[in-house]
């Protein structure tokens, strides 16, 4: 399989469930993000690692914990969560997160999350 | 801070015509910038990317954009659209001044008409 993959592809969960969702890079690459995509509004960047360390969190809340046990997976851990966070969550991949960022990002399909 | 506008959050063109997306930034310095197309249930697909030298940079698909200093602005265009084409773009800025981070726009849906 190449590129980004993304599992599972639909998720409905209640407020009190716990699941997680995957992302794979099958490109080599080092950096892998998640960003949150709701109807009308831009992405929104959530989560950075590089090199398997997080080095973003953009004042996610901790209903939202991210996992990167190495370079070529990335898990977002959901518990709690509030209808609002419905959404679609992207997972991307880079070479690296360099100094000005020249560096593509590849996108996976998303996950299309529904909080009852 | 930075910031990118996409004019127009729907555009429709016929199949054939000229397809011309709006995409403006704010940044205090010469940005990298991106066109990304989505299509319905797929992640963000690079179309093209602007980062040093020839303003014109042409993509996949027949696309091509132009960055223009003086007008802050970074239009995609494609002489002529296929249905095909009918998908979501979204335009994005990075750089150093970004903080090393990507700003979307909120995308602009094309809709082509047979």
């Amino acid at each position: 399989e190449t590129g980004v993959t993304q599992t599972p592809r639909h998720l409905v969960m209640g407020m009190t469930n716990k699941k997680s969702l995957k992302c794979e890079q099958h490109l080599g690459h080092n950096a892998m993000y998640w960003y949150k995509q709701s109807a009308k509004k831009p992405l929104e960047l959530m989560f950075v690692y590089n090199f398997k360390e997080q080095t973003e969190n953009n004042s996610v809340p901790s209903r939202f914990s991210p996992e990167c046990p190495n370079s070529s997976h990335l898990f977002l851990h959901l518990h709690t969560l509030q209808p609002e966070d419905s959404a679609l969550y992207l997972c991307a991949s880079s070479q690296e997160r360099t100094s000005g960022n020249t560096d593509t990002q590849y996108f996976g399909p998303g996950t299309r999350l529904t909080v009852l | 801070a930075q910031s990118v506008t996409q004019l127009g959050s729907h555009v429709s063109v016929s199949e054939g015509a000229l397809v011309l997306l709006r995409c403006n930034y704010s940044s205090s310095v010469p940005p990298y910038l991106f066109w990304y197309v989505q299509y319905p249930n797929q992640g963000l697909q690079l179309l093209l990317k602007y980062t040093t030298g020839a303003t014109l940079v042409k993509g996949i698909n027949g696309f091509e954009a132009e960055f223009k200093k003086s007008e802050t602005s970074f239009h995609l265009t494609k002489p002529s659209a296929h249905m095909s084409d009918a998908a979501e773009y979204f335009c994005a800025v990075s750089g150093a001044n970004t903080g090393n981070q990507f700003y979307f726009g909120t995308g602009t849906s094309l809709t082509v008409i047979p």
